[in-house]
């Protein structure tokens, strides 16, 4: 089975600084890779995948990952945030076996407070 | 385009009891899934639909959860009896069929249960 890790719980910064995001996964076999962001009280919305090609993948809000396959990460960044980036996002992998086609491994989330 | 549509939203009931949850997914997607998110830790995947085939079950403690979906497009989840650890958010995702771990899934924003 795949694992993912989300090396923060918590990552705290100020209003227009950077941000990263760690995501590191174990597998055997190719993956796909997704971050999902979830605001307070609401599902999980997509942000970006990464499936094949460019290893620097553009997602909505101005994030972007970039997967990297010889230390097997799929880290998250921002290079400006804002307040309304508060959220909690989970890293997520799956891969095209047969038997678990689809399935999604979640980390175990990173919450993001932007602070004024 | 309307989302994934779940209810209730939040749901308090006592130990033993049964409960019910109901999911439409987006009109047109064939694929649904259920997860369950406990406080603090990632979704994990319960069961996944290929229209009104479970094609992957094996996350489903099957002596008391229940699944079901008729004609292929609104899903009910059942748990019978309830017990204190099930509190958590059950959340319902669908997706377009197709080259399975490259779909996007798009989430509802899930079910809050307490088990008092």
């Amino acid at each position: 089975a795949q694992s993912v890790t989300q090396l923060d719980s918590q990552v705290p910064v100020f209003e227009e600084a950077p941000v990263e995001l760690r995501c590191n996964y174990s597998s055997s076999v190719s993956v796909y890779l997704f971050w999902y962001v979830q605001y307070p009280n609401q599902g999980l919305q997509l942000l970006l995948k990464y499936l094949s090609g460019s290893t620097l993948v553009k997602g909505i809000n101005g994030f972007e990952a970039e997967f990297n396959k010889s230390q097997t990460s799929f880290h998250l960044r921002k290079p400006s945030v804002h307040i309304s980036d508060t959220a909690e996002y989970f890293c997520a992998v799956s891969d095209d076996r047969g038997s678990t086609l689809g399935r999604l491994y979640f980390g175990r989330g990173t919450q993001l407070t932007v602070w004024p | 385009e309307a989302g994934v549509v779940q209810s209730p939203r939040y749901k308090i009931i006592e130990k033993k009891q049964p409960v019910a949850f109901w999911c439409n997914p987006i009109s047109g997607h064939n694929t649904l899934y259920w997860y369950r998110q406990n406080l603090g830790q990632g979704p994990e995947l319960l069961i996944r639909y290929e229209n009104e085939e479970a094609v992957d079950d094996s996350q489903l403690p099957k002596d008391r959860f229940s699944a079901e979906r008729l004609k292929g497009v609104d899903s009910t989840l059942k748990i019978q009896p309830a017990e204190l650890g099930d509190s958590a958010v059950y959340l319902c995702a669908s997706s377009l069929v197709g080259t399975g771990g490259t779909d996007t899934q798009y989430f509802g924003p899930g079910t809050r249960l307490t088990v008092l």
